[in-house]
Parts: structure tokens; C-alpha cells; sequence
């Protein structure tokens, strides 16, 4: 069994706050790592799709680490706005897996 | 791009009966569909994977005469849920990938099943 861990379970930041959590993952037979933004009442959307050691990936506000080797990855907001509060997903591709294994999110509030 | 919606949005229904929900890519071919299922404070748990034309693989647990899937064509896939009782009430969620995508899901808005 797969185990995806994503801390902290939620979060309250103010506006203007920068802030990020963590996606851990297990690090033998990595493929991919995903993580999704998942508004409420909307389908939740892809973000980044991240595959190898090292890679950095920025939209906007926006951006993550991976780090293979140990099995985590980081998802940094810059200057949170109240728009940006959702819930934060991360997602494993094990080998060559098309399933995904989902961590249980982080609630970002963001207060104005 | 890449848009799939999910019907019903939410349903009630009462213990014994079925329910269908309907997922939909509505601007790609989805050749591999996705169902979960969410429970509170709980993540997204793969029910099953679909390939259209294909019988769905279940996995581990998941009652495949329980839940029916469908995806008989390359826009839709469906999961009934037959006999429903209310240890069903869940959130379920549906998610397509094209066959070019080998990374990428897209997924559906979900549905909200209670079964009184």
C-alpha cells in the first residue's frame, strides 16, 4: 500500500502571507507527482505534474520542489490572496502505474 | 481545454435502489477513465480504472457487481451503483486521460450520493 502524507492537514494564513506544505511519498520506483488545487463545488485542477529529481515548477503565485531521493515535495505560495484559498492536493505515480495514489490535502484559508 | 463534467451534481436516493452517474469529457477522448471515492477527512480512493471498451479493473475491496462501470465510448463512462444503502453515502469523482497524456488526469466536479 502506497502512503501519501501531506501536512498540515489545514491552514490559516492573512493576505499578503507567503506559505507552504508538504507532499511526502514513497522514494523507490518514482514516476510522476502531482498536485492538484480543488476549489469546493468545482473540479479539482492540475497544477503541476512533476517527474524528475530537482525539478522546480512556477505558475504565477505558484511553485513547487520535488526531491525524489527522499520522497517529498513543496508547494509555495507567494503573497496568498483570498482566491487562493482551497484545498491542495498531492498525487503519486508509482512505476509505471497510470493510478494515482492521493495524499488527503491541505486546507489553505486565506483571511483577508 | 480538457473539461470533464460529472451528473448529477448530487443525488438522494433511498436504500435498495440504484443510482447512475455520468462522466464526460467533453472536449478530448478519454481512452482510460478513473472513479473515487471520498469519504470525510478522507483522500480521493480509486474505486476503479476504465478503458473505453474495456471491462473496468477494480481494485482491492471494491465490488465490481456493486459498482457498474461503463465506458462504452471515448466521451463517457458511467458507475451505477446498484442496491444502494447508506454505507454508499459518499463522494464520488471521476477523472479522464487522453491517450496522448500519459501524466495528466482531469477530472469531473463529483457527485454527492446520500442514500436514506
Amino acid at each position: 500500500i502506497l502512503n501519501v502524507e501531506q501536512s498540515p492537514q489545514s491552514l490559516h494564513v492573512q493576505e499578503g502571507d507567503s506559505t507552504n506544505f508538504t507532499c511526502s511519498f514513497p522514494s523507490s520506483n518514482f514516476y510522476a507527482l502531482h498536485w492538484y488545487r480543488w476549489e469546493t463545488a468545482k473540479s479539482p485542477e492540475a497544477l503541476f505534474v512533476m517527474t524528475l529529481n530537482g525539478d522546480e515548477k512556477k505558475k504565477g503565485r505558484i511553485s513547487a520542489t520535488l526531491n525524489t531521493k527522499e520522497g517529498y515535495s513543496y508547494l509555495y505560495i507567494k503573497g496568498s490572496q483570498p482566491e487562493d484559498s482551497a484545498t491542495y492536493l498531492c498525487a503519486f505515480n508509482s512505476g509505471s502505474a497510470r493510478q494515482l495514489t492521493f495524499g488527503s490535502g491541505t486546507q489553505l484559508t486565506v483571511l483577508p | 481545454g480538457a473539461v470533464v463534467s460529472q451528473h448529477p451534481s448530487w443525488v438522494i436516493c433511498k436504500s435498495g435502489t440504484s443510482v447512475k452517474i455520468e462522466c464526460r469529457s467533453l472536449d478530448f477522448q478519454a481512452t482510460t477513465m478513473f472513479w473515487y471515492r471520498q469519504f470525510p477527512k478522507q483522500s480521493l480512493m480509486l474505486m476503479a480504472t476504465s478503458n473505453e471498451g474495456s471491462k473496468a479493473t477494480y481494485e482491492q475491496g471494491v465490488e465490481k457487481d456493486k459498482f457498474l462501470i461503463n465506458h462504452a465510448s471515448l466521451t463517457l463512462s458511467t458507475l451505477t451503483v446498484t442496491s444502494a444503502h447508506p454505507e454508499d453515502s459518499s463522494f464520488y469523482i471521476c477523472s479522464a486521460r487522453g491517450s496522448g497524456r500519459n501524466y495528466e488526469q482531469y477530472f469531473g466536479p463529483g457527485t454527492r450520493l446520500t442514500v436514506t
